[in-house]
């Protein structure tokens, strides 16, 4: 167990829907990474806080936006989705000092847009 | 821009048979090279940090070494419950804190 959390394990939408996707740290960990894998993309990240402030974007659509609330936890909501945002999401986290660069993952949440 | 290539992309292996993955990168300088196990539909599960040239780290079946220009991941004797893909991903030194993964290599291992 990564100390990660991630929900909900699963999700089936429509297409022109809107999701959201939860996220819990690892206790004292202040940065959360959201990623992205789909079998023909590999893990693609996507965003990054950092104690509530946004610190790097990476591919991330207009449709989908992230926050990081005072307790640390994260919500990336996914909106107007279509076919091709059908993935597993994957949130992690880091903490700090000697080991604040290796991320931990969550278990990951798997969006089927239908 | 960095680049993390690992090949190959799948290998199978009979029990017992050892074998080596392949993890070779291109930064500007290395802040760290991390090594990641992924079961089947869940998240990535981390094994290593290697940080400099010449650094080795072992676990139980596993060992990762690292050169100034790839990392190996080293499996010996490998048991079919070491089916899996394992990820690489490197961690460039100035800029942002985003490590970049590569495709992985997707391993089974038959009894």
């Amino acid at each position: 167990d990564s100390g990660v959390t991630q929900t909900p394990k699963h999700l089936i939408t429509a297409t022109g829907q809107r999701v959201t996707l939860r996220c819990s740290p690892r206790s004292g960990d202040l940065s959360v990474y959201w990623y992205q894998q789909s079998l023909d993309q590999g893990l693609q990240f996507l965003i990054q806080y950092y104690n509530g402030e946004e610190r790097a974007k990476g591919n991330i659509l207009e449709r989908f936006s992230a926050q990081q609330f005072p307790d640390l936890h994260s919500e990336l909501n996914l909106s107007s989705l279509e076919l091709g945002d059908s993935a597993l999401y994957f949130c992690a986290s880091s903490g700090q000092g000697v080991v604040k660069n290796i991320q931990y993952f969550g278990a990951g949440t798997r969006l089927s847009v239908l | 821009e960095d680049q993390v290539t690992q090949s190959p992309e799948a290998l199978r292996l009979q029990e017992g048979e050892s074998s080596s993955l392949n993890c070779s990168y291109t930064v500007s300088g290395l802040r760290g090279l991390f090594w990641y196990r992924q079961d089947p539909g869940k998240g990535p599960e981390f094994l290593f940090t290697l940080y400099s040239a010449g650094e080795e780290k072992e676990k139980e079946r596993l060992k990762a070494t690292l050169t100034k220009k790839e990392s190996f991941l080293h499996i010996t004797a490998p048991k079919p419950e070491d089916s899996a893909t394992y990820l690489c991903a490197v961690l460039a030194s100035g800029g942002s804190y985003i490590p970049t993964f590569g495709r992985g290599t997707s391993l089974i291992v038959h009894p």
